[in-house]
């Protein structure tokens, strides 16, 4: 069973940092492209990242420059580094698969969520 | 970037009814598009893929079509767990992903 738990998440300053990790089990991690999405308080979904299995990276550009995404797939574990946070940053942070085949890029499991709010 | 927009924005049903939600994209996606369903408090869970394809364990009274840039998701008989936020996803031009904004069904 595929399984993806979230960690991090807090109360931030803006300005600040934080570094969320998702812990993956139940599958090949190294065999899939990994992304996060996330959800502000009450508003709909936001992709944010994705990085392949091989370690390319994407970001929206809401958060480039700011965001890095970074993978141990020795550890079974994805990271995104957030920096320079700001107030639109507060959501509700989720780690999700990407679907491996060709075309088929869509998000098949989901973890819990970590949240993070930044706030003075 | 693909802009996606759904409706109606709520959809009212009564237990029983079809309900029939509704996703456009701003440019075609092929058949790329998915559907998610997120009950409150929980995570956005598959539904559907490649546009009419279910996922593992989805009920058979969630159907999917379209292609281009006109989807549709249609859920036959609304059971009373199927109250809640739906939303479509391309994925045909990455990145960025994009999702719709959602439609919230909720009970008449």
């Amino acid at each position: 069973e595929v399984q993806l738990l979230e960690s991090g998440g807090g109360l931030v300053q803006p300005g600040g940092s934080l570094r969320l990790s998702c812990a993956a089990s139940g599958f090949t991690f190294s065999s899939y492209a990994m992304s996060w999405v996330r959800q502000a308080p009450g508003k709909g979904l936001e992709w944010v990242s994705a990085i392949s299995g091989g370690g390319s990276t994407y970001y929206a550009d809401s958060v480039k420059a700011r965001f890095t995404v970074s993978r141990d797939n020795f550890n079974n574990a994805l990271y995104l580094q957030m920096n320079s946070l700001r107030a639109e940053d507060t959501a509700l942070y989720y780690c999700t698969t990407i679907g491996r085949a060709a075309r088929a890029e869509y998000f098949p499991h989901w973890g819990q969520g970590t949240l993070v709010t930044v706030s003075s | 970037e693909i802009v996606m927009t759904q409706s109606p924005a709520t959809l009212s049903v009564s237990p029983g009814e079809r309900a029939t939600l509704s996703c456009r994209a701003s440019q075609s996606v092929s058949s790329n598009l998915a559907w998610y369903q997120q009950k409150p408090g929980q995570a956005p869970r598959l539904l559907i893929y490649g546009a009419s394809i279910r996922a593992t364990g989805i009920p058979a009274r969630f159907s999917g079509s379209g292609s281009g840039t006109e989807f549709t998701l249609t859920i036959s008989s609304l059971q009373s767990e199927d109250f809640a936020i739906y939303y479509c996803q391309q994925y045909n031009n990455w990145p960025p992903w994009t999702f719709g904004q959602g439609t919230t069904v909720e009970i008449k």
